[in-house]
């Protein structure tokens, strides 16, 4: 059974922390992405990845960075959180970047305090 | 760039038949797709449409036109646990590209 998972399902952090992320999907997919999703504004992709080591910038990328060491896993951080990154981050997965099925985690309920 | 319309909210009643619609302005096409996402979930995947014409699954049914730049998700026989979010997604199609999500239809089922 495919799955992606997230290491928090709730967050609380405080304003100027550096936050971490992480994702680790178990099927061998070569992309991997991260989106946050806000009332209204639906699903806004932040950064992806085609390969290990290889990341390319998303429609919102300012604020974050990404970590792609090993090909399960896939790190969203946020150098400096700030209140208006208080979110929903989910994490996916995909064979294809475009065409294919994307795998959803569970999502991180962040709240930057 | 791309961008995709669909309605905000559409509501319905048990049994009945309910068609979300979903137009898209894409400098490439590949194909549309359809997720669904229950409040407090994760979004899952549902139909995909690469070719013009109508796809089925079971209840639901997608559509898609290129001409028009139009696609629809059909559901038929509503049930209480249809009550979701249905985001339709394009895929440009060219290079390193990625699904584009549109804001997603709140769809409510009532009995």
């Amino acid at each position: 059974d495919v799955k992606v998972t997230q290491s928090s399902r709730y967050l609380v952090k405080r304003t100027g922390e550096k936050v971490f992320l992480e994702c680790v999907q178990d099927m061998d997919h070569e992309n991997m992405f991260w989106y946050r999703q806000d009332p209204g504004l639906g699903l806004r992709l932040i950064y992806f990845s085609y390969d290990v080591k290889m990341k390319e910038k998303g429609d919102i990328p300012e604020g974050y960075s990404v970590s792609r060491e090993k090909k399960e896993r896939f790190s969203l951080i946020l150098e400096s959180a700030s209140t208006n990154q208080t979110s929903m981050y989910l994490c996916a997965s995909s064979l294809y970047a475009d065409r294919e099925t994307q795998y959803f985690g569970p999502g991180t309920r962040l709240l930057v305090l | 760039g791309q961008s995709l319309e669909q309605p905000s909210e559409v509501t319905a009643v048990e049994g009945a038949i309910v068609q979300i619609n979903c137009t898209y302005q894409t400098s490439g096409f590949y194909g549309l797709s359809w997720y669904q996402q229950h409040d407090g979930g994760a979004p899952t995947f549902l139909s995909y449409n690469g070719l013009d014409g109508l796809e089925e699954t079971g209840r639901f049914s997608s559509f898609l036109s290129r001409s028009d730049s139009y696609g629809y998700l059909l559901l038929q026989e509503l049930q209480m646990k249809d009550s979701a979010s249905y985001f339709c997604a394009v895929a440009p199609g060219s290079g390193y590209s990625t699904l584009t999500f549109g804001k997603g239809t709140m769809l409510l089922v009532s009995p």
